[in-house]
């Protein structure tokens, strides 16, 4: 069963600082990774989309890695600020189908 | 910038009866998507639509479950006779390509159905 596990389960960072979320997965065959952001009682948005061969992708302060040999991804958002405080989701779409697979996700708190 | 919207935001309804949540995927897009939230869990894939037929669903999408483009721009999720685990935020999506062609996906703001 294709599985996404996101870590930490919840963090609070001081305004200004730098996080790491963390996911893991075994969607198999991969087709790509993506990282939403979803506001309490909002819909997800899209932060990036990585196919297998990319390793990098920025989008302003946020920046997602991805090692499909390892199955890993992180996101990394820089100099945090108190409206990045949401839930951020990690998910996986398989080469054979057209469903997603979503991670539980991270909330983050970002605090003055 | 175009966005999908759907209503209504919150439907409340008594169980066994029939909800329709409505959809309006963006203008261009060809692929469009239910998803569901139950509260405080992960988002779970429902159904995937393209050309005028579902192209996938997950095992959640049983026989209460369907689907309709019924006029080229709406996008309905029927549910035949609600059950109280049907509670849940339900969000439609839509997208140009396909999930698995790394085409990206937007989402509606959900429609909040509690079933009493």
């Amino acid at each position: 069963k294709n599985q996404v596990e996101q870590s930490p389960q919840s963090l609070i960072i001081l305004e200004g600082k730098n996080c790491t979320l963390q996911c893991n997965y075994t969607v198999s065959p991969f087709s790509n990774l993506r990282w939403y952001k979803q506001d309490t009682g909002r819909g997800p948005v899209s932060l990036t989309i990585m196919t297998f061969s990319e390793n990098t992708k920025s989008n302003g302060r946020y920046t997602a890695t991805l090692d499909a040999d390892t199955k890993q991804s992180s996101l990394h958002i820089t100099a945090s600020q108190l409206s990045d405080s949401a839930s951020y989701i990690c998910v996986v779409s398989g080469s054979n189908d057209y469903k997603l697979s979503f991670g539980a996700g991270t909330t983050v708190t970002v605090r003055a | 910038e175009p966005e999908v919207t759907q209503t209504p935001s919150h439907q409340v309804t008594q169980m066994g009866q029939e909800v329709i949540l409505r959809c309006v995927p963006i203008s261009n897009h060809l692929y469009f998507y239910w998803y569901r939230q139950i509260l405080g869990q992960k988002v779970e894939f429902l159904v995937s639509f393209y050309n005028n037929e579902i192209s996938e669903k997950s095992e959640i999408f049983d026989d209460q479950f369907s689907v309709e483009r019924p006029d080229g721009s709406n996008f309905t999720l029927k549910i035949r006779s609600t059950k109280l685990e049907d509670s849940a935020m339900y969000f439609c999506a839509s997208s140009v390509g396909p999930g698995q062609g790394s085409y990206e996906q937007y989402f509606g703001p959900g429609t909040r159905l509690t079933v009493t």
